[in-house]
């Protein structure tokens, strides 16, 4: 089955420094889904995107919809320690989230 | 993970057996999912359902199987479980797409950690 290309699969950066993650797919999606996981716990979701070149800010974090619909970015500015995770994007084809189909993530890492 | 819980959070499993990963939520969502995370991927889709009565195949459906009699409880069966079903299995209860206004609810269950030797 597809899953999105995320990059980069792993970041190392310092606090106080911006992150900027991306997602892209061979198909387009409708709607892109952004989310963190921390260990041993599930997804959390962080941003939604509904419509072509939509830009959604979260406190650090804006997430935008690629105009082509086949791509979609996160950044993260200022970061701090409790950044730390597994950064994942997710997108559905269809008009409910019933299936998405998910990135493979990327994994941040914040040093003092 | 408010609303979603998950039962057992750790089973070891000898293959062959079989067993019921539990779901519930409390949020009166109509959707609910089922993936699995290995190592290194993303999340891929078992099963979901979207409402009482009505479940449907996801990308990996196979050897899975889901009911959905409660709007509350969304149960995942394995029937003979494979050391290929090793995983973190999570549960998901969302509410629809709210299109270009409203707020989208989505939240994911803390996982069960599944071995199958």
């Amino acid at each position: 089955g597809q899953q999105l290309n995320q990059s980069p699969q792993s970041m190392f950066i310092q606090e106080g420094e911006d992150v900027s993650m991306n997602c892209t797919s061979s198909s387009i999606f409708n709607t892109w889904l952004w989310y963190k996981q921390e260990p041993g716990e599930g997804p959390v979701l962080l941003i939604a995107l509904y419509k072509a070149g939509e830009l959604t800010s979260n406190g650090r974090l804006t997430a935008q919809f690629g105009i082509t619909r086949k791509d979609s970015f996160l950044n993260i500015s200022a970061s701090i320690p409790s950044d730390v995770g597994i950064y994942f994007c997710a997108g559905t084809h269809t008009g409910t989230a019933s299936k998405l189909t998910f990135g493979t993530g990327t994994r941040l890492q914040v040093t003092l | 993970n408010a609303g979603v819980t998950q039962t057992p959070k750790f089973q070891v499993l000898k293959t062959g057996q079989s067993m019921t990963l539990q779901c519930a939520q409390d949020m009166n969502h109509e959707y609910m999912s089922w993936y699995r995370q290995d190592p290194g991927m993303g999340l891929r889709l078992i099963h979901y359902s979207v409402g009482a009565g009505i479940t449907d195949q996801g990308e990996v459906p196979n050897g899975y199987n889901v009911s959905r009699s409660t709007t509350e409880d969304f149960p995942l069966r394995l029937l003979s479980a494979a050391p290929s079903q090793t995983s973190v299995y999570f549960c998901a209860s969302f509410s629809d797409l709210p299109g270009l206004a409203g707020a989208y609810e989505q939240y994911f269950g803390p996982g069960t950690r599944l071995t199958v030797t």
